[in-house]
């Protein structure tokens, strides 16, 4: 079975630009987070989606926006892009709505370098 | 404040040494802890999680855990290191919602 898959791998954007950043979990998993992780850092929690619902939001402005499709899949949206949103944005899928009792299953990324 | 520190940013260790990485965590009510291994350019990987029961959890690659209440610790260890462990190793912790507390990390570097 396929992993988390995350597209794309690398992007380079502009201050000020949009970005769209996509993850597909794994297969039956309905659960899907996304983290965001600057470089020496540890994962920073952005948003949780169960069955298309938000579940749960860190501490990022409203310019982080996520929305989660029928198929389970997820888009993270970043709009006024800052240097500081550049970071490797991790997807993670679980197999349930409580996700803080049951492991992550994490994707490889995308790294995002705004200049 | 809930948080998790891991307080080394770096372990060396030889191989076929133990490895201990050290995590303590401030959550109030009860802990659901996590330890995840982060290899170059690759996503996380799960290791363990205590949820509750055994204070010793024990997890993939040879890896386990103690759980420490008291001392409110959740230390990886491993008996016998591999140059494959060389990796970084986060700590997480949940109070039981859905966001996940990460530390900031320890590098593992086992030398051959």
């Amino acid at each position: 079975d396929a992993g988390v898959t995350q597209s794309p791998t690398h992007l380079i954007k502009t201050r000020g630009q949009h970005v769209t950043l996509r993850c597909s979990p794994i297969s039956g998993h309905k659960s899907v987070s996304w983290y965001q992780q600057v470089l020496g850092q540890g994962p920073q929690f952005i948003f949780q989606y169960y069955e298309k619902e938000e579940r749960g939001r860190g501490n990022f402005p409203d310019r982080f926006s996520a929305r989660q499709f029928p198929n389970y899949s997820s888009e993270l949206n970043v709009n006024a892009l800052l240097l500081g949103d550049s970071a490797l944005y991790l997807c993670a899928s679980s197999a349930s709505r409580q996700a803080f009792s049951y492991e992550q299953y994490f994707g490889p990324g995308t790294r995002l370098t705004v200049t | 404040a809930q948080s998790v520190a891991q307080p080394e940013d770096q372990v060396n260790v030889a191989e076929g040494n133990p490895l201990t990485v050290k995590c303590t965590y401030s959550v109030s009510g009860n802990p659901y802890l996590f330890w995840y291994v982060q290899y170059p350019n690759r996503g996380l990987q799960f290791l363990l999680k205590y949820i509750t029961g055994d204070n010793l959890v024990k997890g993939s690659y040879g890896f386990e855990a103690e759980f420490n209440k008291s001392q409110t610790s959740f230390h990886l260890k491993k008996p016998s290191a591999l140059v494959s462990d060389s990796a970084l190793y986060f700590c997480a912790v949940t109070p039981g919602t859905y966001k996940y507390i990460f530390g900031t990390g320890t590098r593992l570097k086992v030398l051959a």
